[in-house]
């Protein structure tokens, strides 16, 4: 089977700027995440979605992230407008089980972005 | 969100010796733990999902067990290989969400 597909692999932006993460889940997988990983630190759930619909964005910062999910498929993540703190590698992944417990997460590759 | 930690931080070994390393994690409302390794330049990968007690799973020279009692996992290497070299993370699901929570991972080099 396919992978998860993320792109770009790299980005650098200056701050006050914006920046859109693209992403394409396993085929058949209900559940897509967002998760930002920033160095030293495990990764952080950033937003979850069932389907195309919210089930956690406790953690994501609302008045600088947005994140949606088409049709229950792709998904795009954006920032807007970029802080130098948002630095980090931003990974999506999916899962076939929908709490996303039971089942392993397959990743993408993420998106190191560079704030200057 | 759980307070998962790690142990250790880092460590280096020689090619052929065997290794371990800890998880720990709130032992109520435990649902699942799930480890993964992360290569550099790679995406993360899917190790074990254990969800029982006393669980132990096994996966080539790789091996888990799970304590939930008392709120711990461990992740064995035996004879270890360069191609370990990674970051292995662990992210026990707990509480009222059953949100997955990722410790700071232990890297792992492997010198040949």
């Amino acid at each position: 089977e396919a992978g998860v597909a993320q792109s770009p692999r790299y980005k650098i932006i200056e701050k006050r700027q914006s920046v859109a993460f693209w992403c394409n889940p396993i085929s058949g997988h209900a559940t897509l995440y967002w998760y930002q990983q920033i160095l030293g630190q495990g990764p952080k759930l950033l937003i979850q979605f069932q389907n195309n619909g919210v089930v956690d964005d406790s953690q994501l910062p609302k008045d600088r992230f947005s994140a949606e999910r088409l049709k229950g498929v792709d998904s795009t993540l954006k920032i807007q407008p970029a802080k130098l703190e948002d630095s980090a590698v931003y990974l999506c992944a999916s899962s076939l089980d929908q709490l996303g417990v039971s089942s392993p997460l397959h990743f993408g590759n993420g998106t190191r972005l560079t704030v200057t | 969100i759980l307070n998962v930690e790690q142990s250790p931080q880092s460590l280096h070994v020689q090619e052929g010796d065997s290794t371990n390393f800890t998880c720990s994690f709130p032992s109520s409302n435990f649902y699942a733990l799930h480890w993964y390794r992360w290569e550099t330049a790679k995406s993360p990968e899917a190790l074990f999902v254990m969800t029982l007690n006393g669980d132990e799973k096994k996966k080539g020279r790789i091996s888990a067990t799970l304590n939930t009692k008392e709120g711990y996992s461990y992740l064995y290497i035996k004879g270890s290989q360069p191609e370990d070299s990674a970051t292995y993370l662990c992210a026990p699901s707990g509480g009222s969400n059953y949100k997955l929570t990722f410790g700071k991972g232990t890297l792992l080099t492997v010198n040949p």
